[in-house]
């Protein structure tokens, strides 16, 4: 079983269109919770973390549950420039600070 | 302030060849990483570095040797490539004093084993 899993999709929506997606995460020892975006052929940046009491950036909005292992993130409002992969991305907060990726959620939107 | 920066961007090699991939940072960050995306399966940790002259494997080691002899720089190694590791190779660095926290990624190195 992967330790983070997400639908990959690909999600195809209308421009305006609320979309969500969801991640699963197998390690309960796990801290902290991320969402990135990657652009196609482009390296991974930081959209937003996941905080236990939800959290909010304009158009995005992730949520924790815990006692699920379950994280996702709603996109309102979609714009073309929104399509990309998105990757749920948790860590054990060790020394190392490593992180693990999920395999990513492709969303493409349409106009 | 370039960020993180990989050298070379694209690569073909033979089986059996070996190479270098460099990569720098410039934002003083203490832990560094070699990631390598696969399609279909999420980027997975090759080895780190948790300050200069450390390193230490991550997911999977096997096949590549790194080294960390100055702080903004994070060498990645490949012995004798094999076809298995055709991959496209990323590097990150992030600061040490975060617990989880933000990795900055390079733009990426694209390999092909033939």
């Amino acid at each position: 079983r992967k330790e983070v899993e997400q639908d990959p999709g690909p999600f195809n929506v209308p421009e305006g269109a609320t979309v969500a997606f969801n991640c699963t995460y197998s390690n309960s020892a796990s801290q902290s919770f991320f969402w990135y975006r990657q652009d196609c052929r482009k390296e991974p940046k930081l959209l937003m973390s996941v905080y236990s009491s939800g959290n909010e950036d304009g158009r995005f909005t992730a949520q924790l549950n815990r006692a699920s292992q379950y994280i996702s993130l709603l996109i309102r409002d979609s714009k073309l420039s929104d399509s990309a992969t998105y990757l749920c991305v948790v860590s054990m907060d060790t020394g190392r600070r490593a992180l693990t990726f999920g395999s990513g959620t492709r969303l493409q939107v349409q106009p | 302030n370039a960020g993180v920066t990989q050298t070379p961007k694209f690569r073909v090699l033979k089986t059996g060849q070996s190479m270098t991939l460099l990569c720098a940072q410039d934002m003083n960050h203490e832990y560094m990483y070699w990631y390598r995306q696969d399609p279909g399966m999420g980027l997975r940790l090759i080895h780190y570095s948790v300050g200069e002259g450390t390193t230490a494997k991550g997911e999977v080691p096997d096949g590549y040797n790194v080294s960390r002899l100055k702080k903004q720089n994070f060498l990645l190694g490949l012995e004798s490539a094999a076809p298995s590791q055709t991959s496209v190779y990323f590097c990150a660095s992030s600061f040490s004093d975060r617990a989880g926290g933000e990795q900055y990624f390079g733009p990426g190195t694209r390999l092909t084993v033939t």
